[in-house]
């Protein structure tokens, strides 16, 4: 069985500021993970996704996670908030590389200020 | 890129009635699509799994029959609430596939349902 839990179901910066979105996960099986962004009104946008290659992931948008397998972690980060980073962003963890059949974490709402 | 469309986004009906969601693939076949639901302050939960012209898989604890789903064409899948209830309230979201299992899954924009 796997799952994932989000701290924080909303998180505020200021532009400019780092972003730091926390994801732990459980699994039976060596997971992979990924992290996706949902704006208003669009669907689910895969930002980056872990599948057992290099822990620090680097993915779209500036975007990047690392991978903590002793701490089963995978954190999201930018160092730099923009106004568009404003969004939900979902982790998920799936026993497909590809992310079918996906767990979610209850997602996190990144508010940025100006 | 590839892109999956599903209607409506919005959907307001009252209890006891049927309300059906569209999931399209607008630029690929898609032969397999995922229903997933969310309830407020909860997660993403995988409701089933559809490949074309065959049964869905359901997830424990959702009802096939309540859930309808029918996928009929590497374009289209529908889920169908019957008698919907309040408690059926959530937000709807699809994803679909070309191929194989190793094939990303592209999402839809996800459907919001509320019963009254």
């Amino acid at each position: 069985a796997q799952s994932v839990t989000q701290l924080g179901s909303h998180v505020s910066v200021s532009e400019g500021a780092l972003v730091l979105l926390r994801c732990n996960y459980s699994s039976s099986v060596p997971p992979y993970l990924f992290w996706y962004v949902q704006y208003p009104n669009q669907g689910l946008q895969l930002l980056l996704k872990y599948t057992s290659a290099a822990t620090l992931v680097k993915g779209i948008n500036g975007f990047e996670a690392e991978f903590k397998k002793s701490e089963t972690s995978f954190h999201l980060t930018k160092p730099s908030a923009h106004m568009s980073d404003a969004a939900e962003y979902f982790c998920a963890v799936s026993e497909s590389s590809a992310g079918n059949k996906l767990t979610f974490g209850g997602g996190t709402r990144v508010l940025v200020k100006p | 890129g590839a892109v999956v469309s599903q209607h409506p986004s919005r959907v307001i009906c009252k209890s006891g009635t049927s309300v059906k969601i569209e999931c399209r693939s607008l630029d690929f076949q898609a032969t397999t699509m995922f229903w997933y639901r969310q309830f407020p302050k909860q997660s993403l939960m995988l409701m089933a799994t559809s490949n074309e012209g065959s049964k869905a898989t359901y997830e424990q604890g959702v009802e096939k029959d309540k859930f309808l789903i029918n996928h009929a064409s590497l374009t289209l899948s529908t889920l169908t609430v019957t008698s919907a209830h309040p408690e059926d309230s959530s937000f709807y979201i699809c994803s679909a596939r070309e191929g194989t299992a190793n094939t990303e899954a592209f999402f839809g924009q996800g459907t919001r349902l509320t019963v009254v």
